[in-house]
């Protein structure tokens, strides 16, 4: 069955450092997202990409947060400045049509530690 | 009004007892209720979905409740398993282009043996 991959697993970086999550979408997929889970809470939206574009984001996805589709099989998050705050599984999804009928596929996440 | 409310925040049920999660929604442009399952270490996987047309469906042990007019709905899980032990959020989406998901708190279900 497709996955959506994610790397790495698990980051620790430091507080104002910045980070690179890195998701590859299921490959015809064209609706791509990233969700964050702090530690025991809900599952929240961040941002929705789609042709090249960002189709929607969060009040959480500020000027410090990022999405790029760099080539044909990868999508990434960027944390310019990692604060303490922003320790939380980053789950990225994609979906095949833009239509939740047919769900989406998430990735197992990135645990993201900022010390 | 982009809340859903998700209860209990933990259950424990007997193997082959029947787990019962309810969520309640206010936004009434929502139209689209899934039922996701997660467990540690991975992502939540899509388990069942209804639309706000239906009042049930049924897939295998695992059916949605779905009353529209008290804006609520509920999973039922059937015959519970141990296997069955995960974090169960419910979410709620409506149309346009993003399609983003709007989840509830999650609930803890343990299945003892």
């Amino acid at each position: 069955e497709p996955e959506v991959t994610q790397t790495p697993s698990h980051q620790v970086t430091q507080m104002g450092q910045e980070v690179i999550l890195r998701c590859v979408p299921i490959s015809n997929h064209l609706y791509f997202y990233w969700y964050r889970q702090i530690l025991g809470q809900k599952v929240e939206f961040l941002v929705s990409f789609y042709n090249n574009e960002i189709s929607e984001k969060s009040e959480i996805f500020d000027d410090q947060f990022s999405v790029e589709r760099p080539d044909g099989s990868n999508f990434t998050l960027k944390i310019r400045s990692t604060k303490l705050e922003d320790s939380a599984m980053y789950f990225c999804a994609s979906s095949e049509l833009g239509d939740t009928v047919y769900g989406y596929t998430f990735g197992s996440g990135t645990r993201l530690t900022v010390v | 009004q982009q809340q859903v409310k998700q209860s209990p925040q933990s259950l424990i049920v007997q193997k082959g007892g029947i787990s019962i999660i309810n969520c309640a929604y206010e936004n009434t442009a929502f139209d689209y209720f899934p039922w996701y399952q997660q467990f540690p270490g991975k992502g939540p996987a899509l388990l069942i979905a209804i639309r706000p047309d239906v009042s049930e469906k049924k897939e295998g042990r695992f059916t949605i409740s779905f009353n529209k007019s008290a804006k609520q709905f509920s999973l039922h899980i059937m015959d519970s398993q141990p296997g069955d032990s995960a974090t169960y959020f419910c979410a709620a989406a409506y149309g346009g282009a993003t399609n983003k998901l709007i989840f509830g708190t999650g609930t803890l279900l343990a299945v003892q043996p």
